[in-house]
């Protein structure tokens, strides 16, 4: 089992917003990191650091975090958000990376 | 723009030793502000980080993985690569070589190589 927890599956209706959380103890002291996955292709990083999202990645994605959880939250889905997600950060130890379990997306 | 490109065999027999090369373009693997990085993919299953390499010499490695992975740099070819010993069927996987840095203390992966996938089967 991963140091991060993630739900399995979330759906959200198009134009909506959806939260999508990542759970663990490191998270108290590491930001999360956000990962967008469509299938057959590498992953794309979408949130990372202090809440930065990267150079051609949409304003309707953010991230969050409080206490233990971190949260990359889709503003007004569009269809084509519809994907695996996975957060990472370190282990608990701190010296060591890992990934959230994933999420599945989809776009009703 | 910097590229990573995986190599090596796409089928190993059990027990046998995988071996995967990176190769970067546009970059160097001698830059110290990044950690060359494996991580691998089971056929629909998340991720999981095996290890890097940083500072052109230093090594941290998953430690489920520890005591059967090596990462190694080949500086002359600008390639990093990864050896991973007695590979079982649960080392199936697609397995993909990443840039990493750090942002306010916390690891991010913003580059990498398309993936490929070893399966392990006699």
């Amino acid at each position: 089992s991963s140091e991060l927890t993630q739900d399995p599956a979330v759906s959200v209706a198009s134009g909506q917003t959806v939260r999508i959380t990542c759970q663990g103890d490191s998270l108290r002291t590491s930001y999360a990191t956000w990962y967008q996955q469509k299938p057959g292709l590498a992953p794309v990083l979408v949130i990372y650091g202090r809440h930065n999202r990267p150079s051609g990645i949409p304003d309707r994605f953010s991230g969050s975090s409080s206490g233990y959880t971190a949260s990359l939250t889709i503003t007004g889905a569009q269809a084509e958000d519809e994907a695996d997600y996975y957060c990472n950060s370190r282990d608990s130890s701190g010296n060591h990376l890992v990934f959230g379990g994933g999420t599945k997306l989809t776009v009703l | 723009q910097v590229q990573l490109q995986e190599s090596g065999p796409g089928l190993v027999k059990p027990s046998e030793t995988l071996s995967l090369t990176c190769t970067i373009s546009g970059g160097s693997v001698s830059s110290g502000s990044y950690y060359w990085s494996w991580i691998r993919q089971p056929p629909g299953k998340g991720l999981e980080w095996i290890g890097y390499m940083y500072d052109s010499g230093n090594f941290k490695y998953n430690p489920s993985l520890k005591s059967r992975v090596t990462i190694s740099v080949e500086k002359s070819e600008n390639q990093f690569s990864l050896k991973l010993t007695s590979v079982t069927a649960a080392d199936t996987a697609v397995y993909y070589c990443a840039r990493a840095a750090y942002d306010s203390g916390s690891p991010y992966f913003d580059l990498w190589g398309q993936g490929t996938l070893v399966t392990v089967s006699s």
